[in-house]
């Protein structure tokens, strides 16, 4: 069955800092991935995805992944953050064999300090 | 404006009692999904419907029930049979029949008293 894993429930950041948010991921074929943000009691919004091709890749707001097939794992990167940046990052997985819903990550708190 | 629309934003009610959350979707997307968020656990799959008249049950399906008579519209209840329905629930949409990404309403919070 596949799974996603984002270790890190919370993470703290200064502002301007770099930022790297944690995802594994477990599914036997290719996987879809994606990463979405909420702020709060709001609903999600796509930052960026990945299909195929190139491993890297660049979404809205700054946001860059990369896919890496032998660490099982799509880490979400910032060069420098900024205090919008703040919300709650998810993770998430779609499989063909289930209509393409999306299995998440329980999410990653960001903090951005001053 | 093309977009998906929860209604109401927040809604109470009464144990014992059934209710039904709204979901639109203006897209002219084929596929729609329903999903519960509690604190701590990201969120979890309810039902989903890839084509009118037809859906299936996603992991956590028991108490709840759906219908799709028209490509807008992907209506939830949450009936009394579901032990702990109070949670934040949101409706997605997605294009076409690959692996396009899916497209989130602002949600509905519900609380069940």
């Amino acid at each position: 069955a596949q799974s996603v894993t984002q270790p890190d429930i919370h993470i703290t950041v200064s502002e301007g800092a770099s930022l790297e948010l944690r995802c594994n991921y477990s599914y036997g074929a290719t996987p879809y991935l994606f990463w979405y943000v909420q702020s709060p009691g709001q609903g999600l919004q796509l930052l960026l995805k990945y299909f195929s091709g190139d491993t890297l890749v660049q979404g809205i707001k700054g946001f860059e992944a990369e896919f890496k097939r032998s660490q099982s794992s799509f880490n979400l990167r910032k060069p420098s953050v900024h205090w919008s940046d703040a919300a709650e990052y998810f993770c998430a997985v779609g499989a063909e064999n289930s209509g393409y819903a999306l299995n998440f990550g329980k999410g990653t708190s960001l903090l951005v300090t001053p | 404006d093309g977009g998906i629309t929860q209604s109401p934003k927040y809604l109470f009610r009464k144990e014992g009692q059934n209710v039904t959350l709204s979901c639109e979707q203006n897209l002219n997307h084929d596929a729609m999904y329903w999903y519960r968020q509690d604190p701590g656990q990201g969120l979890r799959l309810i039902y989903y419907s890839q084509i009118v008249n037809d859906f299936q049950k996603g992991d956590i399906a028991e108490g709840y029930s759906v219908s799709r008579e028209k490509k807008e519209s992907f209506p939830l209840t949450v009936t009394s049979a579901q032990k702990n329905p109070t949670a934040f629930y949101l409706c997605a949409s997605r294009k076409g029949t690959g692996p396009y990404e899916q497209y989130f309403g602002p949600g509905t919070r519900l609380t069940v008293t």
